[in-house]
């Protein structure tokens, strides 16, 4: 079953405005989340490491300031797309490690979620 | 600086056998994951490499030289649902997830 999800799954806003979006990991606690963005035909980016209870620490180039990251429990973490603008439209991704049978150095992601700025 | 090379492309026929190369160059190294994404999707796990060797999962497998710095994932029995993009991804010795550019895989009947 799904081990991380993300809500919601897509979202159209205006210029200007804000919009949140939720990370959760299932039946476990993650004490860290990652943030990406990937762009058409790309890979992913990793924007930023959110840290529960402490920081996110952001990725050079990206701004902590308009990517708001909350850490605020060991299952949730939110990210808030400040003034969004249309260069932000593009899939943002969250992901947890995952510490079971399968692997312990490795991530699981959730299902994304598709932004797009008007 | 740290990086992955893979093919950006790669064509199959339905029900053959296809693998997908990656090479890496990066600051520690836990381990080697590959992920499976299709259009419009969030990444997939697939399989993961610590040690070297071959891990074998269903029809995926995958296999690790560390040191050759290089992996593949094996695809058997290709099916038109395996149509998708593939990306290595190394642990480095931050515990995070250093990304190839993805493989677009592309299965013919």
């Amino acid at each position: 079953g799904a081990v991380v999800s993300q809500h919601p799954s897509w979202v159209i806003c205006k210029s200007g405005t804000s919009v949140k979006i939720e990370c959760r990991s299932l039946d476990f606690q993650a004490t860290t989340m990652f943030w990406y963005r990937q762009f058409p035909k790309q890979s992913l980016m990793l924007m930023a490491t959110s840290n529960e209870g402490s920081k996110a620490t952001y990725e050079q180039g990206v701004e902590k300031d308009k990517f708001l990251i909350n850490h605020a429990s060991l299952t949730l973490s939110t990210l808030t797309v400040t003034s969004a603008h249309p260069e932000d439209s593009s899939f943002y991704i969250c992901s947890v490690w995952f510490i079971g049978s399968v692997s312990t150095d490795t991530q699981y992601f959730g299902p994304g979620t598709r932004l797009t700025v008007l | 600086g740290q990086s992955l090379e893979q093919p950006s492309e790669v064509t199959a026929v339905e029900g053959a056998i296809v693998q997908i190369n990656c090479t890496y160059q990066t600051s520690g190294f836990y381990g080697l994951s590959w992920y499976q994404q299709h259009d419009g999707g969030a990444p997939t796990f697939l399989s993961y490499n610590a040690l070297d060797g071959l891990e074998e999962t269903g029809r995926f497998s995958s296999f690790l030289s560390r040191s050759d710095s290089y992996g593949y994932l094996l695809l058997q029995e290709l099916q038109m649902k395996d149509s998708a993009s593939y990306f290595c991804a190394v642990t480095d010795s931050n515990y995070q997830l250093i990304w190839g550019a993805g493989t677009k895989l592309i299965i013919k009947p």
